[in-house]
């Protein structure tokens, strides 16, 4: 079956410092990479998407490349703010199925 | 455009009181979903309904019923309430159908509703 493994947390960094949260994914066919993020009381939203191999995603100053050949999606910031503490969540789609499969996601924290 | 719209916020409820968490979209999308959320433990799906009328079991569905009202509109029930279902409930849509997608199966979610059991 599918699956989506992402570094525990939290992270901790200090505002401007370079941020790498890891993601490896299992899939049977060539899946849909998705980085969501939920602020401090809030729900999930999406912030980048990749739907093919070496499809790079970016939002926010947030990037994430889809490496096919070590089967990864990490996401990367060059300088992080303290409005970036949240947690991320690392997500497949497989073609065929109406759901997503979540890693179990990874808190950030940034002091100024 | 408000999106995914859940009710209540927060709930506090006695073991064996039932409840009906709401959730409504208004982006005509086709597929609707229940998760809780659990510290350490991410997301996981309750139930899922990938067109009107069809609704199917995620990975933890025992102690919740669902319906899909309509298109818009799929509700979440508690019938006894239990202290392990204290959880932050959220619901979501996608525009995927039945037959997936991989780009449609981008999920909306709303803001969630935050119950606990006693």
């Amino acid at each position: 079956g599918n699956s989506v493994t992402q570094m525990e947390g939290p992270v901790t960094l200090s505002e401007e410092a370079f941020l790498t949260i890891n993601c490896t994914y299992t899939a049977t066919g060539y899946p849909s990479l998705f980085w969501y993020v939920q602020y401090p009381g809030e729900g999930l939203q999406l912030l980048l998407k990749a739907t093919k191999a070496d499809d790079k995603g970016s939002n926010k100053g947030f990037e994430a490349t889809y490496r096919k050949e070590t089967t990864s999606f990490h996401l990367e910031k060059g300088s992080v703010q303290v409005s970036d503490s949240a947690v991320y969540f690392c997500a497949l789609s497989d073609s065929g199925y109406s759901t997503l499969t979540f890693g179990k996601g990874t808190m950030l924290l940034v002091s100024p | 455009n408000a999106g995914v719209t859940q009710t209540p916020k927060f709930q506090v409820l006695k073991t064996g009181q039932s409840m009906t968490l709401q959730c409504a979209q208004d982006m005509n999308h086709n597929s609707m979903y229940w998760y809780r959320q659990d510290p350490g433990m991410g997301l996981r799906l309750i139930y899922y309904s990938a067109s009107e009328g069809t609704t199917d079991k995620g990975e933890v569905p025992n102690g919740y019923n669902v319906s899909r009202l309509n298109k818009r509109e799929f509700s979440l029930r508690l019938e006894s309430a239990a202290p392990s279902q204290t959880s932050v409930y959220f619901c979501a849509s996608s525009e995927a159908g039945t037959g997936g997608g991989l780009t449609k199966n981008i999920q909306y979610f709303g803001a969630g509703t935050r119950l606990s059991v006693l």
